[in-house]
């Protein structure tokens, strides 16, 4: 099935840090979105982006569907320890069957 | 308030017996979906339905079965025939259909253990 390549696959930062992920792929999305999981817990939505080169802000959280419409990234200013977990990207794809696809998530820890 | 109820949080099976995961939804939306997650992986999708009465196979359906008799339940049956059955399963639901509108919004999961 097609693939969804999300980076890094972890992060150690320290409290304050800003962090930037990204999630790319060889198909082309018309939806991206981007969740946060916390552990034993379902993931949350955070952003939902729509168009290319749409930059979407949900507080100290700021996302980019990518011009191609084969990339988005996610980052988040000033880390504070609430924003451990793991991050997810999901793209609607287009072409085929009409599903959301994930990227195998980001891991965010946080050194206080 | 508006949302996805998943039961039970925990469960535990022992080999060859079947078991049905309880997904409820209270936000009128005509979609829903069940994914699986194992450890350090992203979301694969197993069933998904888009109307009542009616569902599709995702990526790894095999193994499991599903209903959707009303458009607020949509259980999941992991049957015997599911090989490697432990594993954290999430349920989602969603507006139907038109591409674009398709922000999925997840419950709690349910942890299944196989003993």
């Amino acid at each position: 099935g097609q693939q969804l390549n999300q980076s890094p696959q972890s992060m150690f930062i320290q409290e304050g840090e800003d962090v930037s992920m990204n999630c790319t792929s060889s198909s082309i999305f018309n939806t991206w979105l981007w969740y946060k999981q916390d552990p034993g817990e379902g993931p949350v939505l955070l952003i939902a982006l729509y168009k290319a080169g749409e930059l979407t802000s949900n507080g100290r959280l700021t996302a980019q569907f990518g011009i191609t419409r084969k990339d988005s990234f996610l980052n988040i200013s000033a880390s504070i320890p609430s924003d451990v977990g793991i991050y997810f990207c999901a793209g609607w794809i287009i072409q085929g069957a009409q599903k959301l696809v994930f990227g195998q998530g980001t891991r965010l820890t946080i050194n206080p | 308030d508006g949302g996805i109820t998943q039961s039970p949080k925990y469960l535990f099976r022992k080999e060859g017996q079947n078991v049905t995961l309880s997904c409820e939804q209270n936000l009128n939306h005509d979609a829903m979906y069940w994914y699986r997650q194992d450890p350090g992986q992203g979301l694969r999708l197993i069933y998904y339905s888009q109307i009542v009465n009616d569902f599709q196979k995702g990526d790894i359906a095999e193994g499991y079965s599903v209903s959707r008799e009303k458009k607020e339940s949509f259980p999941l049956t992991v049957t015997s025939a599911q090989k490697n059955p432990t594993a954290f399963y999430l349920c989602a639901s969603s507006y139907a259909g038109t591409v674009g509108a398709n922000e999925q919004f997840f419950g709690p999961g349910t942890r299944l253990t196989v003993l």
